[in-house]
């Protein structure tokens, strides 16, 4: 079957701008996790969904940063007001409920300038 | 709040040889220990993890780990290396929601 897919795969915008980026989870996944690789900061955890819970937000790094996950399928990270610094790889995940293993999308490489 | 550090950013070994990449977690409870890769221009692919029991994983493609409680460590290793093996390596950490927190990563380049 298909994996975690990501759209776009690369994404050029201009500081000050709004993006968004999509996340397809694994069809029957209801958890799914966004984090961010970047030069500065490694690989970090962003926000966590399950099912209907209320999602897990705490790592956001400022409330220019939101996501929404939509009939507990497709997910859409949005960055307002966009800087250099948000610059990085942004990577979906998806797993089964209380499943240990997570499914990792090619992710989408936003570039800041 | 859980933490790991891989302290090998760079290992350079010759195909055929072991392979041993380090890394210490830090964590309050019982840890959920992950090991994952990544390819050039590919997503992380899971390696291996522990949960509980036996602190000697198998894992895919002829890796091992090894989880030591006393030393706070789950160090990968393989006995003989691929040039395919050449990649980004991440140790991860996980809570109980699997919220995964990543070392800094170790690239393994593999000279003939």
């Amino acid at each position: 079957g298909a994996g975690v897919s990501q759209s776009p795969s690369n994404k050029v915008t201009e500081k000050g701008k709004d993006v968004e980026l999509r996340c397809d989870p694994i069809s029957g996944h209801t958890a799914l996790y966004w984090y961010r690789q970047s030069l500065g900061q490694g690989l970090e955890f962003l926000i966590y969904f399950q099912g209907n819970s209320a999602p897990d937000k705490s790592g956001l790094p400022s409330d220019r940063f939101s996501a929404e996950r939509t009939g507990g399928s497709v997910s859409t990270l949005t960055i307002q007001r966009t800087q250099q610094e948000d610059s990085a790889v942004y990577l979906c995940a998806s797993s089964l409920a209380d499943s240990d293993t997570q499914y990792f999308g090619p992710g989408t490489r936003l570039t800041v300038l | 709040a859980q933490s790991v550090t891989q302290p090998d950013i760079h290992i350079t070994v010759s195909e055929g040889a072991s392979l041993e990449l380090r890394c210490n977690y830090s964590y309050g409870a019982t840890p959920y220990l992950f090991w994952y890769v990544q390819s050039p221009g590919q997503g992380l692919q899971l390696l291996l993890k522990y949960f509980s029991g036996d602190t000697l994983v198998q894992g895919i493609k002829g890796f091992e780990a090894e989880f030591k409680r006393s030393q706070s460590s789950f160090n990968l290793r393989k006995p003989s290396v691929h040039w395919s093996d050449a990649a980004e390596y991440f140790c991860a950490v996980g809570d109980n929601d699997y919220k995964l927190s990543f070392g800094a990563g170790t690239t393994v380049t593999v000279r003939a």
